[in-house]
């Protein structure tokens, strides 16, 4: 199993401010994850981290509002961009390890005023 | 379009019923389900589920996969209040590499 921290555990932020959200790993993976959960919603992926690459992102995800770091195998980086209210999500990284199930962090609730 | 769908999206019981959350899916290339509660934020892992048949269990909570009609079952048995949660199906289709496809969850509110 993987352990993952993440942090904040929750902020409150302007409109039109950044935040950057941490995930560090207790051990090294190959490929970290970004998923947003809206209000009432499911979780969403919004990209795939890899390590020496740039990071991929889903349809609907850009780079510019959603940049992505990942400088190793233990950490990675998500910044969301010019925030707007509609960005009020839970935002949630998480691992796997070969072909097992996602370990998740304990998630970033954002809400935007 | 893939897809998961789960049923229902919202259940209420009381303490000590039995309750049978579904998840049915459509994907390419089906490699696995995985089934998660989550509570507050953070989804913690149930089970994973990679064969037809094969039923999964740990304590009160079990979980089977039927591959040819395409959908899986969570049962909880003597249902407590603390198994008050959202629980999500997730399925891995060679299509999205290493991540999932989540479906809606099924919010369950156990009454004391």
């Amino acid at each position: 199993s993987a352990v993952i921290s993440q942090k904040p555990s929750r902020d409150i932020c302007q409109r039109g401010t950044s935040l950057t959200i941490q995930c560090q790993v207790d051990s090294q993976v190959t490929m970290m994850f970004w998923y947003r959960q809206q209000p009432g919603q499911s979780l969403t992926l919004i990209a795939t981290a890899n390590q020496g690459s740039e990071a991929t992102y889903e349809s609907g995800f850009v780079i510019d509002k959603f940049p992505i770091s990942r400088p190793n195998l233990t950490f990675s980086t998500l910044t969301v961009s010019n925030m707007s209210p509609e960005d009020s999500s839970i935002y949630l990284c998480s691992v796997r390890q070969g072909a097992t199930e996602a370990f998740f962090g304990q998630g970033t609730r954002l809400t935007v005023v | 379009e893939d897809k998961v769908v789960q049923s229902p999206l919202s259940l209420v019981v009381h303490e000590g019923d039995t309750v049978t959350l579904n998840c049915s899916y459509e994907v390419t290339n089906f490699r696995s389900l995985l089934w998660y509660k989550q509570e507050k934020k953070a989804p913690t892992f149930l089970f994973m589920l990679t064969s037809s048949g094969i039923e999964k269990k740990s304590g009160r909570l079990s979980s089977i996969l039927d591959k040819k009609e395409l959908f899986s079952i969570l049962n909880i048995t003597a249902t407590q209040t603390g198994d008050s949660a959202i629980y999500l199906c997730a399925v891995e289709a060679h299509a999205y590499g290493q991540n999932f496809v989540f479906g809606p969850g099924t919010r369950l509110s156990v009454l004391p």
